[in-house]
């Protein structure tokens, strides 16, 4: 069974502080990866996608990268504004519609 | 370019009954994908329509179905609610290139 686990569950960081948000997956049928952000009561937000290892994207405070067999979502200098559940998931299968989700890490930014 | 849409936003049914939950993809997208997401489960993948047809299917029972218009909107139906159905379904559209998968605001249901 496919599967995608997202480490640590939560984490709670100072304003400023850095830090990397993993994900690792099954590798075996895995055609990519997306990275979202989801805040409480809202829709997930795409941040990502990503394919190949070694691929990296950046967003404002946000860089993701991907290996052979796990995503990293650094987030460089946080603020409060940047607390929320950051969500990886993995593309299976023979379309972009069908995902497998992580748990999700929990981002606790405080000033 | 206007989001996914959802309808309802929140919903209140009783054990027995049967929901209907609608979406409206981003102009242009055909593929419309169902999650249902709980604190227990996290997100977990319901179906996948794309130009009308089921494309990909999850692992839930029988009750939990969909179909998708010429329009692309789509609608998922739950029969004989159950008290474990109570979550956040959220409804996507995938970009015809794949690389992006967009989130509507989701529909919360609680099954009483």
């Amino acid at each position: 069974e496919d599967q995608v686990t997202q480490s640590p569950e939560a984490l709670r960081l100072q304003e400023g502080e850095s830090s990397s948000l993993n994900c690792s997956y099954t590798v075996s049928g895995l055609r990519g990866l997306f990275w979202y952000r989801q805040d409480p009561g809202k829709g997930p937000e795409f941040l990502f996608t990503l394919y190949s290892a070694g691929e990296e994207k950046e967003k404002e405070r946000l860089k993701a990268t991907l290996t052979k067999k796990e995503s990293f979502l650094h987030i460089t200098a946080p603020k409060p504004e940047d607390s929320a559940t950051y969500l990886c998931a993995g593309i299976y299968g023979g379309s972009q519609g069908n995902l497998i989700f992580g748990k999700g890490t929990k981002l606790s930014v405080k000033p | 370019k206007a989001g996914v849409t959802q309808t309802p936003r929140y919903l209140i049914k009783t054990r027995g009954q049967q929901v209907t939950l609608s979406c409206s993809p981003i102009s242009g997208h055909r593929s419309v994908s169902w999650y249902q997401q709980t604190p227990g489960q996290g997100l977990q993948f319901l179906f996948e329509y794309f130009s009308e047809t089921q494309r990909n299917k999850g692992n839930f029972p029988g009750r939990f179905s969909g179909r998708q218009f010429s329009n692309s909107r789509s609608e998922m139906n739950v029969s004989t609610l159950e008290l474990g159905d109570s979550a956040l379904y959220l409804c996507a559209s995938t970009s015809g290139s794949g690389e992006t998968q967009y989130f509507g605001p989701g529909t919360r249901l609680l099954v009483l």
